[in-house]
This record gives C-alpha cells, structure tokens and sequence, in this order.
C-alpha cells in the first residue's frame, strides 16, 4: 500500500538555521506529493506540491524536489524564522485507483528560537 | 474566496453519546472528505465523496460512523455511539475535481473530546 515516511521530530532551530525535514514515500506509479502545514489553534494548508518527477514546488522561502530516484520529498529551506513554527506534514495522492485520498506522513514539529 | 467551513470548533460528550459535525465546502468543488487526526498522527481518510456520491468510505467504522452529503454541498458526520478512541480532530476538505494533482483545502476542524 501507500505510505510516507517523516523525520520524527520534534525540531527545535534559531532564527536564520538552514531547515531539512526529510521524507521518503511507497506508492505504486507516479504520486503526486504535497506538503502541509498547520500553525497553532489552525486547520491545515498547503504549503506546496510536486506532480511529477524531478518537479520542484517552492513557497514561502520553502522548497522540496520530487525525486523518483529515492522516491523522496524533502522540504528545505535556507533561513527559517519564528513565524515558520509550526507542525508540517509530507503527503502523497496516488496515480491510480478511483479514490485520490491523500496519505499522510506522521508530522515534523518545528520550533524555531529567536 | 471563503474557505472549508465546520462547526463546531470544539466538542465535549460522554462516551455513549451520539454527537454530529457539519462542513460547508468551497463553492464549487465537486470532492469533499472527511479526515480524523488523532493527536500526534497524520489525517486519516474517513470517507470521499464526489458530488452527492461516495467515492471511498473502506475506513469508516460503519457500525457508529455515517456520512452524508445532500445535493452535492453541505456535509454531515455523525458518530453513535461515540468511544473514547474517537477523540480526534476531525477534518472536512474539498478539491474542485478527484484528480490525484487537485489541491485540497482544508477547514480549521472540530476537536472532539470523549469523556
């Protein structure tokens, strides 16, 4: 079945730390892979996407590259602040199959310290 | 543009209750799901639905989990009897379309605490 697999966490960074949070998928054929992420007290909101291979999605000061290779999705970014603490999710909705249900990664915990 | 809507925020019943959560999508998106996130997982897939129909509903506990969408908009999900392993966040999104590139938009959830 489909699965992804996040960094466990929780991260705790200073202001201006370069950020990984690593993610590896399973999936049968050519996902399309998201990350999420959700700030205190709100519900969750997409923070980018990827729908084919070697595709990179960027917001935020935020980037990850889809990689078939080593099926990764590993969501980088050079300067983090505090504002970016939150919990971030790496999901992916499969190629195939009648439903598009989105499979979720346990979720990264980042602090980031002024 | 409004974005997923739910109520209510929060939820607080005894075991044994029946209790009932509603979702207004984004206008025009024919995909809305339910999702359950227990603290310190992932969302969980409970049922899809496209348009008034069900897509996938293979992880809704049936025996004290039902859903339903009238007319294509508005959703309801309802637990009877709730157990203590049902507290949860539980989460409504909505895509335009099914397709596994569509972007899904969450709402702020309903926090669901079984006492």
């Amino acid at each position: 079945g489909n699965s992804v697999t996040q960094m466990e966490g929780p991260v705790t960074l200073s202001e201006e730390a370069f950020l990984t949070i690593n993610c590896t998928y399973t999936a049968t054929g050519y996902p399309s892979l998201f990350w999420y992420v959700q700030y205190p007290g709100e519900g969750l909101q997409l923070l980018l996407k990827a729908t084919k291979a070697d595709d990179k999605g960027s917001n935020k000061g935020f980037e990850a590259t889809y990689r078939k290779e080593t099926t990764s999705f590993h969501l980088e970014k050079g300067s983090v602040q505090v504002s970016d603490s939150a919990v971030y999710f790496c999901a992916l909705n499969p190629s195939s199959g009648s439903a598009r249900q989105l499979t979720f990664g346990s979720g990264t915990q980042l602090t980031v310290l002024p | 543009e409004a974005g997923v809507a739910q109520s209510p925020r929060y939820k607080i019943i005894e075991k044994r209750q029946s209790v009932a959560f509603w979702c207004n999508p984004i206008s025009g998106h024919a995909t809305l799901y339910w999702y359950q996130q227990i603290l310190g997982q992932g969302p969980k897939l409970l049922i899809q639905f496209q348009n008034n129909g069900v897509v996938d509903d293979s992880q809704l506990p049936k025996d004290r989990f039902s859903a339903e969408r009238l007319k294509g908009v508005d959703s309801t999900l309802k637990i009877q009897p709730a157990k203590l392993e049902d507290s949860a966040v539980y989460l409504c999104a909505s895509s335009q379309g099914g397709h596994s590139t569509d972007t899904q938009y969450f709402g702020p959830g309903t926090r669901l605490t079984v006492l």
